[in-house]
């Protein structure tokens, strides 16, 4: 059975650093083909896809977001970790981190989600 | 950056059919990629409803159909039922920009049964 399941700070100052991390099981990041990506959405709003990474490191960025998210993974954990920098009141949302259903394909749909974790960015 | 473009609302009768569609461009859906949709209930995390324009993941009732065609995409519901009021997303693929491609989600329906 997979699960996913975020973890991270609550609140965030502007201009601050963001660290998330993802902690899931059932699968492993050592599969060929396998990814985990990273969405989120706004209080009320739309889902924005951020980021993925494959099992080989390949990595894929929003390219409206690229230059302040990094995305990374602990193999041996079973962890992807999100960094996004200069944060802003507009990053307030809730972060989800979901598993990428086929292999390989980079426009795969998302199978399973988790929980999500709300993070606000306020002084 | 490209959009995916669905209805803000859509509403409907229980027992009754409605369908959700979801606008792209020759960039994305209408390159070819594949579209995925996605319920939820404010407050939870999406569920996987559609993959691959037309498939349902196991689990999910006959109900939900997905279709495509051109640059758009269509989610029906048939049987309209209490348990379907959610917010409803599609999902696909860009290649507009040529340094990238990306995930695109369309703004998102929300489905109430009256």
């Amino acid at each position: 059975q997979i699960t996913l399941k975020e973890s991270g700070p609550t609140l965030v100052k502007p201009t601050q650093t963001l660290t998330l991390t993802c902690t899931f099981s059932g699968f492993s990041l050592s599969t060929g083909g396998v990814g985990v990506g990273w969405i989120r959405q706004p209080p009320g709003k739309a889902l924005e896809w951020l980021a993925l990474i494959y099992w080989n490191d390949d990595k894929r960025y929003s390219p409206s977001l690229k230059t302040r998210l990094t995305i990374t993974k602990v193999t041996s954990k079973n962890q992807v970790v999100l960094t996004m920098t200069n944060l802003g009141p507009v990053d307030t949302s809730t972060y989800f981190c979901a598993h990428l259903r086929h292999p390989f394909d980079v426009w795969s749909a998302y199978d399973y989600w988790g929980q999500g974790t709300l993070v606000t960015v306020s002084s | 950056q490209s959009v995916l473009t669905q209805p803000p609302s859509v509403s409907g009768a229980p027992g009754q059919r409605v369908t959700i569609s979801c606008t792209g461009s020759s960039s994305n859906i209408g390159s070819g990629y594949d579209v995925h949709w996605y319920q939820q209930v404010p407050g939870t995390a999406p569920k996987l409803l559609i993959y691959g324009s037309t498939n349902r993941p196991s689990g999910v009732p006959d109900r939900f159909s997905g279709s495509k065609s051109g640059t758009s995409a269509s989610l029906a519901i048939t049987g309209l039922q209490a348990e379907d009021e959610a917010d409803y997303y599609c999902q696909s693929y860009d290649n507009s920009l040529s340094a990238s491609d990306f995930v695109l989600f369309g703004g998102g329906t929300k489905l109430t049964v009256l």
